[in-house]
């Protein structure tokens, strides 16, 4: 089963304009992270934010994180037409072991030229 | 390239044959994760290693799927007697032990595509 669910499931912007996901789940985590993934290919981690984190940036990237209410954001600034990809959020089972991920569905991010 | 490797990238084949895929993690990294990803969702875990001893399996691993790491290094997941249900794309993934080069970090490969027709 999948803990995670992104908001919203697709979002087309505009090369240069800010893009917001967000992210739900259900269990007590020890930290959440994202990855991107290109059309067809593996997925790369973009950021690892841990549960006494509330927020943490990382170039044109901004993640919150609302414990109390079980939820996420990334953010992504000036947008570029590379950044076309789907994201996904993952998070670890809260135990004393984060070794094993639950990933969402993720959004799909389209940017315009 | 030091990343994980994957192969094949991609593999068509009958219902009811068996099929293998294998892995490379990076070199260093002793955990050893498969996921399965169909189209539309996200990953999905199917087991996990730590150097060769698996340590946890999925219940979407039925007992037609199977994986070793036979000397902590490379893996092989295979899956006998195809069904089109098992049509997915099968990601690899590594990461460090845990402790201070563990950031929690998964790094996939590029993914095994599979096609049962």
């Amino acid at each position: 089963s999948q803990q995670g669910e992104e908001d919203p499931q697709a979002l087309s912007i505009q090369e240069g304009e800010n893009a917001t996901m967000n992210c739900s789940y259900k269990t007590s985590i020890n930290n959440l992270q994202w990855y991107r993934q290109n059309s067809g290919r593996g997925l790369v981690h973009l950021i690892l934010i841990r549960s006494n984190e509330r927020e943490k940036h990382s170039g044109r990237l901004r993640v919150t994180l609302d414990t109390s209410k079980k939820s996420s954001s990334l953010l992504i600034t000036a947008s570029r037409a590379a950044d076309t990809a789907s994201y996904f959020c993952a998070t670890d089972n809260g135990g004393g072991s984060n070794y094993k991920l639950t990933f969402g569905k993720g959004t799909l991010l389209t940017v315009n030229p | 390239d030091t990343g994980v490797s994957q192969d094949p990238r991609h593999k068509i084949t009958k219902r009811g044959q068996n099929v293998t895929f294998r892995c490379d993690p990076i070199s260093e990294h002793n955990r050893l994760y498969w996921y399965r990803q169909t189209l539309g969702q996200g990953p999905e875990f199917l087991t996990y290693f730590q150097n060769e001893a698996q340590l946890e399996k999925s219940r979407l691993l039925s007992d037609r799927f199977s994986a070793e790491r036979p000397k902590g290094s490379f893996s092989t997941l295979e899956i006998q007697r195809t069904e089109q249900g098992d049509s997915a794309m099968y990601l690899c993934a590594s990461s460090p032990s845990l402790g201070g080069a563990d950031t929690g970090e998964l790094f996939f490969g590029e993914g095994s595509r599979l096609t049962v027709l």
